[in-house]
Order: structure tokens, then C-alpha cells, then sequence
């Protein structure tokens, strides 16, 4: 199975700021990484698919990219309803393979 | 609009089979796959396994032995089905489709506690 080691598990950041999500597969996955945000008591929701292309509606203060099997989630001007949870996910190869989540928090 | 909204009982007492539902409306089963992810409480997403447009099916090696995913088309629903459950399967159990790949719409979600 494909290992998708997601870092940090919780980051504290100002509003304002830039934050950056982590994860690295352990083998390629040819860009098929997918970013979600999930709000407590809700369902995940995509945010970035193919690693870097933005699902409609999401802001364009989400954005994804990738350096070899490492991919990132960067959100910038960071607002307080982005203090939620993410989750990276391969789409590349069964079984699909989650990160562990980033819970984000506003300081 | 696409909608999936899942169904099933809350409690089930263990060594049990869970049966869920999914029901489905604002796009076609044979040309979509519908999966299913859990989520035990407080914790991360698992790939349970999905049905595809075609019919076929792929289920997570870890949970294959116990797992069965089946559809009905006419009324555009998807069952999950999974015996022999513990108290470590407690989780939400979502339904979720796919066009190509990533999982674009998801269910709200049904909460399944294993106890006697």
C-alpha cells in the first residue's frame, strides 16, 4: 500500500499568514494527490485535485503543488473559518490512501 | 445536483453484519463510481472500497474478507455490507463519488456504534 505521511499534525498560525501542509508519498503517485477540508461534524470536502488544480468554488487562497512524491497545500491570508481540519489523499493505486490530517488552528 | 445521502442502523452488536445504503440522485451509477470511507471518532479517513461504473469492484485488502459492495441502478442506490464487526469499526461511514479519481461529493455521513 502506498504511505502518505502527512506533517504537522496541528499547526497554529495568526490570521493573515501563510500556512503550509505537507505530505509524502512513499512511492510515486504521479500527481494524483487530492487536498481536503473537513469542518467538525461535516464531510471532507475537495479542495485541490491532480495536485494542484482548484475545485470550483474553493478560494484562490488554496493552493496546491508538488516536488517529486512530496506534495503541499499552501493557504494564504489565512482566515478564521480555515481553522479546521485537512487530509491528503492518493488516487493513484488502490487502496487509496489517506494522510493522518492537519488540524489547523487560529492563534 | 449531486446528492448522496447514506442510510442504516446506528447501533449493531458485535460480531454482526452492518448494512448501509446509499442513495444517490443528480448523476448516473454506470458512469460514476460511488466508494465508501470511515472515519472512527476523532480520528483519520479509511478507503473502505468502491463500485464502479461497469459493475466492478475494489475493496481494501484489509477489509476484503469481510466486505461487499453491490448497487441497484433502477434505484440509483449502493449497499455496503460488512459481517463480522468489533468495536474498532465504530466510525462514521461516508458514501462518496468519483468522476476520475478524487472524490468530488460526499455523503453526510452515518454514525455506526458496535456494542452489546
Amino acid at each position: 500500500d502506498i504511505q502518505m505521511t502527512q506533517s504537522p499534525a496541528s499547526l497554529s498560525a495568526s490570521l493573515g499568514e501563510t500556512v503550509t501542509i505537507e505530505c509524502l508519498a512513499s512511492e510515486d503517485i504521479y500527481s494524483n494527490l487530492a487536498w481536503y477540508q473537513q469542518k467538525p461534524g461535516k464531510s471532507p470536502q475537495l479542495l485541490i485535485y491532480d495536485a494542484s488544480s482548484l475545485q470550483d468554488g474553493v478560494p484562490s487562497r488554496f493552493s496546491g503543488s508538488e516536488s517529486g512524491t512530496q506534495y503541499s497545500l499552501e493557504i494564504n491570508s489565512l482566515q478564521s473559518e480555515d481553522a479546521v481540519t485537512y487530509f491528503c489523499q492518493q488516487h493513484h493505486d488502490y487502496p487509496f490512501t489517506f494522510g493522518s490530517g492537519t488540524k489547523l488552528e487560529i492563534k | 445536483q449531486v446528492q448522496l445521502k447514506e442510510s442504516g442502523p446506528g447501533l449493531v452488536q458485535p460480531s454482526q453484519t452492518l448494512s448501509l445504503t446509499c442513495t444517490v440522485s443528480g448523476f448516473s451509477l454506470t458512469s460514476n463510481s460511488v466508494h465508501w470511507v470511515r472515519q472512527p471518532p476523532g480520528k483519520g479517513l479509511e478507503w473502505m472500497g468502491g463500485i464502479w461504473g461497469d459493475g466492478s469492484t475494489d475493496y481494501n485488502s484489509a477489509l476484503k474478507s469481510r466486505l461487499s459492495i453491490s448497487r441497484d441502478t433502477s434505484k440509483s442506490q449502493v449497499f455496503l455490507k460488512m459481517n463480522s464487526l468489533q468495536t474498532d469499526d465504530t466510525a462514521i461511514y461516508f458514501c462518496t463519488r468519483s468522476g476520475d479519481g478524487p472524490f468530488g461529493d460526499w455523503g453526510q455521513g452515518v454514525m455506526v456504534t458496535v456494542s452489546s
